[in-house]
């Protein structure tokens, strides 16, 4: 069967530091892998997605990046966290073609 | 306007009540889902229908192509149910195979024992 990791589950930055967080999918082969972002009173926006090794489409524009070094493994990052940064971060799969997602247990991120 | 609205945005019942969340959009889609996200949260997808009505337990999701509506209902509901439901749907926007869904706000549902 199919799981989807994410960590850390919490993390508590300041601002102007690094992020990375990282999103793993076991059990499956080349699925589409999304970062979205949930902020405090607001609905799930879509960050970043891709399809493939090396391929990411950015959604909207930010101080965040995504990468896909492994088929599996999508990194969500940033270079300097910024106070809007905080949010519940989830990272989701599909299999490509299928409109179903399946949402991994996310991360809080709180920029003091 | 959002392309995703839920109503209510909030809803308080006691157990045992039947509960109806509602979802409306404006786009052309190829399937919604009903997702539950409890107050750890992480994320359940309960139901995707692209027609009709689907039942699972005490859940049941229905949508209405031609109104662009669709209702989740909780029949006898339980404190367990206690979570935020969201609606999301996946449109044809340029024919993309991606999965991109849009995202309502959410209802906050609780239910006291």
């Amino acid at each position: 069967s199919q799981t989807i990791h994410q960590w850390p589950a919490t993390l508590v930055q300041p601002v102007g530091s690094p992020l990375s967080l990282e999103c793993t999918v076991e059990g499956t082969s080349n699925p589409n892998l999304y970062w979205y972002r949930q902020a405090a009173g607001r609905g799930l926006q879509l960050l970043f997605y891709s399809i493939g090794i090396d391929q990411i489409s950015s959604e909207v524009p930010q101080n965040l990046s995504a990468s896909r070094p492994q088929d599996r493994q999508f990194i969500l990052s940033s270079k300097k966290l910024l106070l809007s940064d905080s949010g519940f971060y989830l990272c989701a799969w599909s299999v490509q073609g299928l409109n179903e997602q399946f949402f991994g247990p996310g991360t809080r991120l709180t920029v003091l | 306007k959002n392309e995703v609205e839920q109503s209510p945005q909030n809803l308080t019942a006691q157990e045992g009540e039947f509960i109806t969340i509602n979802c409306s959009y404006s786009v052309g889609i190829s399937a919604l889902h009903w997702l539950q996200q409890h107050p750890g949260g992480g994320i359940v997808s309960l139901f995707m229908l692209s027609s009709g009505k689907k039942k699972h337990g005490r859940l049941i999701a229905t949508i209405n192509i031609q109104e662009k509506h669709s209702s989740l209902h909780i029949t006898a509901s339980h404190p367990r149910d206690s979570a935020v439901y969201i609606c999301a749907v996946r449109s044809y926007a340029g024919g993309t195979s991606y999965g991109k869904l849009t995202f309502g706000q959410g209802t906050i549902l609780t239910v006291h024992p």
